[in-house]
Order: structure tokens, then C-alpha cells, then sequence
């Protein structure tokens, strides 16, 4: 199985202000995403992480509001911008490939809890 | 419409007892997986299994099976043995397409063993 990390673990911000996220897999993977799930809900796709390219946002996400980098195959970024405290959530990342048997093996990180007060 | 509904908001099942937590699903496509995650109170998220549409036999994964059910479109998982580490959150979630695309999921059980 891929072994995800995700730095911060959490993290208590400031109305205002940004906080970046990092999101490393410790072998090369085919895609990579990022969720949200805010308090008692279930997971939201924000978007996909490109390699290389801009990342693919699902309805009701904006570049300016959630930038996501992803310059390797390894490795991606989401900030979090100019945040509110509807911004309050456990930020997930996500990578998928196919296992050895063929199945798909898709796992997450151990999620970033975001406070904004 | 939703794509994967969960209809049972808690469960509680004894320790050492089996337990199945519902799912079913809304899809035109023929070709698509399904998952099931385990969230404890730590907020991670746990891979527990995965169901192909073209998979002819239930999938397994030691304590964890999935009773597949296509024509009625359900994928229920069966939790065999429960154990107080058990107790989490279950979400199921579908993957619609050949090729590796985003996850929809529902809103969850939350399961409780007690001794």
C-alpha cells in the first residue's frame, strides 16, 4: 500500500490569513486529490492534483481560493486562502494506483484538521 | 439524485458479532469500483476494500467482505467478529469510469461495539 504523509497535522489560523499544505506519497502514484470534510459531513472532492499541469477543480472550488500544486509525481501542495472560519476542516489528500491484482487501491493521508478562528 | 446513499446513521453491534452496514449506489456506467473506509475519531482515513463491477466473486479482505450485489446495485459490508476497535465511522464510496476518477461518497455509518 502507498504511504501518505501530509504536514501539518493541524493547525489553528487567524481569519485572513493562508496555510499551505503538503502532501508527500512514498511511491510514485497515478493521481493525487484533495478533499475536504467539514465537521460531521462526509468528503468533499476540492480537486484533482496534476502533474505538471493546473490542477482540475470540481464545482463550487476556485483556483484563487484553494491553489494546488503538484510538481512531481510524489508530491503536492493545496493552500488554503485568505481563510474564514468556514474554512474550518480536515483537509485529506489522496493517491491512487493500481494494485497488484489488478484492483484499484486508492488511499488518503492522515488528514490536516484546520481550525479558523 | 445522490450517488451513494447510506441509510443507516449509527449501528451498534456487539463485540464478537458480525455486522453489515448498508450501501447502495446510482450509476449508468458499466464499468466502475466501489470502496469501503474506515474513519476513526483520529480523522484518518483506512482503505478496508474495494469491489470491481466486473468482479464475478465478493471481495475479502480478512474480517471485512463485501456482499455485492449488482443488479440491485448495493455493495453492503459485512464485519465479521466485531471488535471495540471497530468502533469508527464507515463510509462507502463509488468510482465512476475505466480509469482512475475522483470518489464520491456517502455520508457515512458510525458503527459502536460494545464489550
Amino acid at each position: 500500500s502507498a504511504v501518505i504523509s501530509q504536514k501539518p497535522s493541524r493547525d489553528i489560523c487567524q481569519r485572513g490569513t493562508s496555510l499551505t499544505i503538503q502532501c508527500q506519497v512514498d511511491s510514485q502514484v497515478t493521481m493525487m486529490f484533495w478533499y475536504r470534510q467539514q465537521p460531521g459531513q462526509s468528503l468533499t472532492l476540492i480537486a484533482t492534483a496534476n502533474q505538471g499541469s493546473e490542477a482540475t477543480y470540481e464545482s463550487g472550488f476556485v483556483i484563487d481560493k484553494f491553489p494546488i500544486s503538484r510538481p512531481n509525481l510524489t508530491f503536492s501542495t493545496l493552500t488554503v486562502s485568505n481563510m474564514s472560519p468556514e474554512d474550518s476542516s480536515i483537509y485529506l489528500c489522496s493517491a491512487g494506483k493500481f494494485g497488484l491484482a489488478g484492483g484499484q487501491e486508492q488511499y488518503f493521508g492522515p488528514g490536516t484538521r484546520l481550525t479558523v478562528t | 439524485a445522490q450517488k451513494i446513499t447510506q441509510t443507516q446513521p449509527g449501528m451498534f453491534v456487539q463485540e464478537k458479532e458480525a455486522v453489515t452496514l448498508d450501501c447502495t449506489y446510482d450509476t449508468s456506467d458499466q464499468s466502475y469500483g466501489l470502496f469501503w473506509y474506515k474513519q476513526p475519531s483520529s480523522g484518518e482515513m483506512i482503505f478496508l476494500i474495494y469491489q470491481g463491477s466486473y468482479d464475478e466473486q465478493n471481495a475479502t479482505e480478512g474480517r471485512y467482505s463485501l456482499n455485492f450485489q449488482k443488479a440491485r446495485k448495493s455493495a453492503n459490508l459485512v464485519i465479521s467478529a466485531s471488535q471495540l476497535g471497530d468502533s469508527a465511522m464507515y463510509f462507502c464510496a463509488m468510482r465512476e469510469g475505466g480509469s482512475f476518477q475522483k470518489l464520491v461518497f456517502g455520508t457515512g455509518t458510525r458503527l459502536l461495539v460494545s464489550p
